[in-house]
């Protein structure tokens, strides 16, 4: 398996606080992604990078912000909770060239 | 832009019998195709991909996938479904021109293995 982690692994919070989730690597590639998974939508992208300090939006961005300030962390930030964002958030890596993403063991949010 | 249609979100079969997991996708360009499975609880796993070498790609656990350019199809095949095969199976397209190698995925099926 790569070596992703992500935690915290469940979480459950109220709305209007801020939630910080967190992806670590230790396989050094290069691309990191976060998604969501909702019954019916299968995953859908939210943000990812390409290089430290280098991110771009995904389909459902609103209301999500990230972080990458090192290879091996990529965070994603919820401004906001709102209960919309109720969801299993999964991590995945990515090497140059290869196109197979890799996958986290995913974090269970819910936000009542 | 890309898209993925997986049709049927459940697909029951006995076991023993032949696994078809249907995937159609939309490309501008030549693609990569990837399935993936993910049991309860778990992340994604990458059970195969097709990179526009052979068009028949041989995965993991007896799964095997055919690209068909002319259907726009890749669909999923195992002879023999084993009760272990129940899960969630999801098909992905990349753009190979795309230099963030984004996924879209598609809504995903459910297999049932009835015993």
């Amino acid at each position: 398996d790569a070596g992703i982690t992500q935690s915290p692994r469940h979480k459950v919070t109220e709305t209007g606080t801020p939630v910080t989730l967190r992806c670590h690597q230790t396989e050094n590639h290069r691309y990191m992604y976060w998604y969501r998974q909702d019954p019916g939508h299968g995953l859908r992208l939210i943000h990812y990078s390409y290089g430290v300090k280098d991110t771009d939006k995904g389909e459902v961005s609103d209301g999500y912000s990230v972080s990458r300030s090192k290879t091996e962390d990529f965070l994603l930030t919820l401004e906001s909770a709102t209960s919309s964002q109720t969801s299993v958030y999964f991590c995945a890596i990515g090497a140059s060239g290869e196109g197979t993403q890799y996958f986290g063991p995913g974090t269970r949010l819910t936000v009542l | 832009a890309q898209s993925v249609t997986q049709l049927g979100s459940h697909v029951s079969v006995s076991e023993g019998a032949l696994v078809l997991l249907r995937c159609n996708y939309s490309s501008s360009v030549p693609p990569y195709l990837f399935w993936y499975v993910q049991y309860p609880n778990q992340g994604l796993q990458l059970l195969l991909k097709y990179t526009s070498a052979a068009t028949l790609v041989k995965g993991i656990n007896g799964f095997e996938a055919e690209f068909k350019k002319s259907e726009t199809s890749f669909h999923l095949t195992k002879p023999s479904a084993h009760m272990r095969d129940a899960a969630e199976y999801f098909c992905a397209v990349s753009d190979t021109q795309d230099t963030g190698n984004q996924f879209y995925f598609g809504t995903g099926t459910s297999l049932t293995v009835i015993p």
